[in-house]
Formats: C-alpha cells, sequence, structure tokens
C-alpha cells in the first residue's frame, strides 16, 4: 500500500473535456506537489502547495490542497494533447528533503 | 533537464553482474537523490545526499551502495544485480534544504537478465 494514491491509474479523453485527478492519503502533508513526466523524461515540477485549502492556478491546471493536507486535486480544463503524459503527486511529511511519490495517473489526450 | 546528465542511458546486465550508475550535476546544488520508477509504483527512493561526503538511506536501499566523493557527482553502484532491479533509474538535485524543487535527469534504463 502506497502512502499517496492516486486516482485514476489511467484516464483517456478526447480534446476540449476537462479532468481531475485525485491524490490521497491518511498522512498529513507539510506540502505537496505535482509533476508531469514525458516518456523517456524525468519529472518536471509543475506547482508546490502548501497550506491547507489552498489553489494554486497554472493556465488551464487547477491544483487544490485538501483543507487537512492530506489529499490534493489536480483539474484540467479544455484538455489539449500537449497535457498527455503522467502526472505524478508527491508529498514531504516533515518540511524535510525527501519526497513521498503516488503511483502516477496516465493522460492521454486525443485530438 | 536543469543540468543533470545521468550515464549510461541503456544498460543490461546478467545476474550476478555489477555496473555503477553515474550523475552528474553543473548547478553546484547540495542535495542528490537516487529514485527507481517501476509502473504503477511512482518513483521510490533509493538513497540520497545532502552534502558532499555525506549519503543516507531512502525507502528501498537494499541491494545498492552510494557514494558522494564529490559535490557535482552520485554513483549509484549494484554489487550484485538480481532481476527485481530491473527498472528505470532517475537521479534529482535540489539547490538546499530551503529549496522546494527537484529537477529529475532523463533516466537510466536497467535491465537484468
Amino acid at each position: 500500500t502506497q502512502l499517496l494514491e492516486q486516482s485514476p491509474q489511467f484516464l483517456s479523453i478526447q480534446e476540449g473535456e476537462n479532468l481531475t485527478v485525485y491524490c490521497n492519503s491518511s498522512s498529513v502533508f507539510s506540502s505537496l506537489q505535482w509533476y508531469r513526466q514525458e516518456p523517456g523524461e524525468g519529472p518536471v515540477l509543475l506547482v508546490t502547495v502548501v497550506t491547507g485549502g489552498e489553489v494554486k492556478k497554472l493556465k488551464r491546471l487547477t491544483f487544490q490542497f485538501g483543507d487537512a493536507r492530506k489529499d490534493s486535486s489536480l483539474h484540467i480544463t479544455a484538455a489539449q494533447p500537449g497535457d498527455t503524459g503522467l502526472y505524478l503527486c508527491a508529498g514531504d511529511k516533515a518540511a524535510g528533503n525527501k519526497l513521498t511519490f503516488g503511483g502516477g495517473t496516465r493522460v492521454l489526450v486525443k485530438p | 533537464n536543469a543540468g543533470v546528465t545521468q550515464t549510461p542511458k541503456f544498460r543490461v546486465l546478467k545476474t550476478g553482474q555489477s555496473m555503477t550508475l553515474l550523475c552528474a550535476q553543473d548547478m553546484n546544488h547540495e542535495y542528490m537523490y537516487w529514485y527507481r520508477q517501476d509502473p504503477g509504483m511512482g518513483l521510490r527512493l533509493i538513497h540520497y545526499s545532502v552534502g558532499e561526503g555525506t549519503t543516507a538511506k531512502g525507502e528501498v536501499p537494499d541491494g545498492y551502495n552510494v557514494s558522494r566523493l564529490k559535490k557535482q557527482n552520485f554513483l549509484l553502484g549494484l554489487e550484485s544485480a538480481a532481476p527485481s532491479q530491473t527498472s528505470v533509474y532517475f537521479c534529482a538535485i535540489m539547490r538546499d534544504r530551503v529549496s522546494d524543487t527537484q529537477y529529475f535527469g532523463p533516466g537510466t534504463r536497467l535491465t537484468v537478465l
């Protein structure tokens, strides 16, 4: 059982549709990050959320940190083929220097 | 990949062979990490280093050793490879404890037969 559970594991949608990816845990995190990874490359940081209830927007991507800092969601509005990739959430439990990653959500946006 | 290189990019080993993966950075960051990525498992931390000459165990350290003799290099060693170590290995760097951004290398795909 992973400390951070992501759902769904795979999501296939048509261009223009909306999607939401969830990252859940029973543990409290001091901060939570979202990464996107493309095939053959390393993950790239999209955003860090640190305050319970925090909402951050990055163009068509909206990230939310749960009030209790145990969960997070990523919402993409009007998805585009360029949004295709593996989305990973990662939590830092103790404001230290180690991250715990979720299992990832593979998103496919069809043109 | 933000000045992080990994050598080699691909490798096939036979069970029992040894090898060393090299992570090199040109950003003068203090922290360096080794992860492995398996399908559906996300990334799992193997070992990490908070500065030159220091190393520490992560979540899945068994079967691996590391060294950080120079600040810019972090080596991951497999003394006796096993098929369970077939994976994609990523190195990451972070500037310091205050920074929250890890920069990842392009990965090394290792297959152990």
